[in-house]
C-alpha cells in the first residue's frame, strides 16, 4: 500500500512565524502534491512537483513556497504565516502517467493565531 | 479556467443505488475525471477515474456522456460506511495548463 506521511496532524502557530510542513511518500511517485482545505472550497492546489527540485504553481501559490531536494520528501513553506493560511493542508503524490490517481496522506491542520 | 460543480449534499437510504452527478462544462481535451471518497480526519481516497463513456470497478461505475461537460459517480446498494464526502477532480497536470480542478464536494449521508 501507498503511504504519504505527513509530519504533524495539528499545528499551532503564530502570526508571522515561519512554518515547514513536512511530507514523505513511500512508493518512488514522481509526483507530489500540496493541497489546502476549507469548508465550501474543496480542495485547492497549492503547488506541485512532477521532479526533484522541480515545482509548478498550482491555483493559491501565495503566501507559500516548496521545496523537493529528494524524490521522496515535499515541503510546503509558509514564509510569514498569517491567519487567514488557518486550514487543512494536505500532501498528495502519484505515479507518472496514471492521469489523476493520487494518493493522500491524513492532513495537517494549522492554526495560525 | 475549468470550473467543477457537485452539489453539495445527498440523502439516502441503504441498500439504494446512488448517483452524484458533477458539471464541468469547461473541460479539457486532455483532462481526466476523477472521483475521490472523504472521511472525517482523513485525506481523500481514490474510488474511480475515467476520460469517456463507461468506467466500472469493484466499488463503482462513472458514466461520461459524449461531450464530457459532466460525469455521474453511481455507487450501487450503498451501505451506512458509504456516508463520506465525495470529490471530483478534473484535469490534467502533464497538460500544459497543469490545472487541477475539484469540487466543493458532495456530502452523502446514507440512513438506515
Amino acid at each position: 500500500d501507498v503511504k504519504v506521511t505527513q509530519s504533524s496532524r495539528y499545528l499551532v502557530k503564530r502570526t508571522g512565524e515561519k512554518v515547514f510542513l513536512e511530507c514523505v511518500q513511500d512508493m518512488d511517485h514522481e509526483n507530489m502534491f500540496w493541497y489546502r482545505q476549507d469548508p465550501g472550497l474543496g480542495l485547492r492546489l497549492i503547488y506541485f512537483s512532477y521532479d526533484v527540485k522541480m515545482k509548478e504553481k498550482g491555483d493559491i501559490p501565495e503566501g507559500y513556497s516548496v521545496s523537493r531536494e529528494k524524490k521522496e520528501r515535499f515541503s510546503l513553506i509558509l514564509e510569514s504565516a498569517s491567519t487567514n493560511q488557518t486550514s487543512m493542508y494536505l500532501c498528495a503524490s502519484s505515479l507518472e502517467g496514471t492521469g489523476n490517481i493520487q494518493y493522500f496522506g491524513a492532513g495537517t491542520r494549522l492554526s495560525v493565531l | 479556467l475549468a470550473k467543477t460543480t457537485q452539489p453539495i449534499s445527498m440523502d439516502s437510504y441503504e441498500g439504494q443505488e446512488v448517483n452524484i452527478t458533477c458539471s464541468h462544462n469547461n473541460i479539457a481535451t486532455n483532462d481526466y475525471i476523477t472521483w475521490y471518497q472523504q472521511f472525517p480526519s482523513q485525506g481523500p481516497r481514490f474510488i474511480i477515474q475515467g476520460y469517456k463513456t463507461k468506467v466500472t470497478n469493484e466499488v463503482a461505475s462513472l458514466f461520461i456522456p459524449a461531450d464530457r461537460k459532466s460525469s455521474t459517480l453511481s455507487l450501487p446498494r450503498v451501505s451506512l460506511s458509504d456516508t463520506a464526502v465525495y470529490y471530483c477532480l478534473v484535469g490534467d497536470i502533464s497538460s500544459n495548463t497543469g490545472k487541477l480542478i475539484f469540487g466543493q464536494g458532495t456530502t452523502l449521508q446514507v440512513k438506515p
